[in-house]
């Protein structure tokens, strides 16, 4: 069980380059959701998904696009990277909701994305 | 929008002290709160949750304590050990907000051995 992975790990973009980040989940969970963060601020939501084909805007969803078609992965697709992308960036999922049940999201190890 | 906020963004404790770190929140609808711990270069970890219908949970080291009057959060850690050094968020869920989480900006622990 590998939890949430996320891919690549590290990369480096030129302005103007596009560039997809893959995010998959084991654990069939319904949501899941793309975060970036940046230093001092806390975790901002870029897109999320309560299910298979579905997807929904967050607090900055400005400059990238997502997709769900497949229920484990969850891409987030940047079309032509800006210097303020520069971020790291996280994937998270959990399961749909459950009355009384744990909601948490489990968390990938990131994404570092450099801008140049 | 609403954001979560924490009283203080660092926080130095010796080790085997108790540690106590602090948020507010800005919502009274929100009723779901986590406590996650991020390690350096690593993903945000689920130490403990809590729901508005209760006023504290415990976990192992760990205690959550909700304050609904003045919409603060607040998470104990016993015995503060040197693999607690992380920085330290919490995160709300509005159900109003279409199952979005809110996080605040975090606090830095140091545990000094």
């Amino acid at each position: 069980n590998a939890g949430v992975t996320q891919t690549p790990k590290f990369r480096v973009l030129k302005t103007g380059q596009s560039m997809t980040l893959l995010c998959a989940q084991d654990m069939n969970h319904e949501y899941m959701y793309w975060y970036r963060q940046d230093p001092g601020m806390g975790l901002r939501l870029i897109h999320y998904s309560v299910g298979e084909g579905t997807t929904a805007k967050g607090e900055v969803p400005d400059g990238y696009n997502v997709s769900r078609l497949k229920k484990q992965n969850f891409l987030l697709g940047l079309e032509s990277a800006a210097p303020s992308q520069t971020s790291v960036y996280f994937c998270a999922s959990r399961t749909g909701p459950a009355v009384g049940g744990e909601e948490t999201q489990y968390f990938g190890p990131g994404t570092r994305l450099l801008v140049l | 929008g609403e954001s979560v906020g924490l009283h203080l963004p660092t926080l130095s404790v010796q080790e085997g002290d108790n540690s106590i770190i602090n948020c507010a929140y800005s919502n009274s609808a929100s009723d779901y709160f986590i406590w996650y711990k991020q390690e350096s270069g690593k993903g945000p970890q689920f130490i403990i949750d809590i729901r508005s219908n209760m006023d504290k949970r415990q976990g192992q080291r760990v205690t959550v304590l909700l304050n609904k009057t003045v919409k603060h959060l607040s998470l104990q850690i016993a015995a503060t050990q040197p693999g607690d050094s992380a920085v330290y968020f919490c995160a709300e869920n509005k159900r109003n907000t279409g199952n979005q989480f809110y996080f605040g900006t975090g606090t830095s622990l140091t545990v000094i051995p």
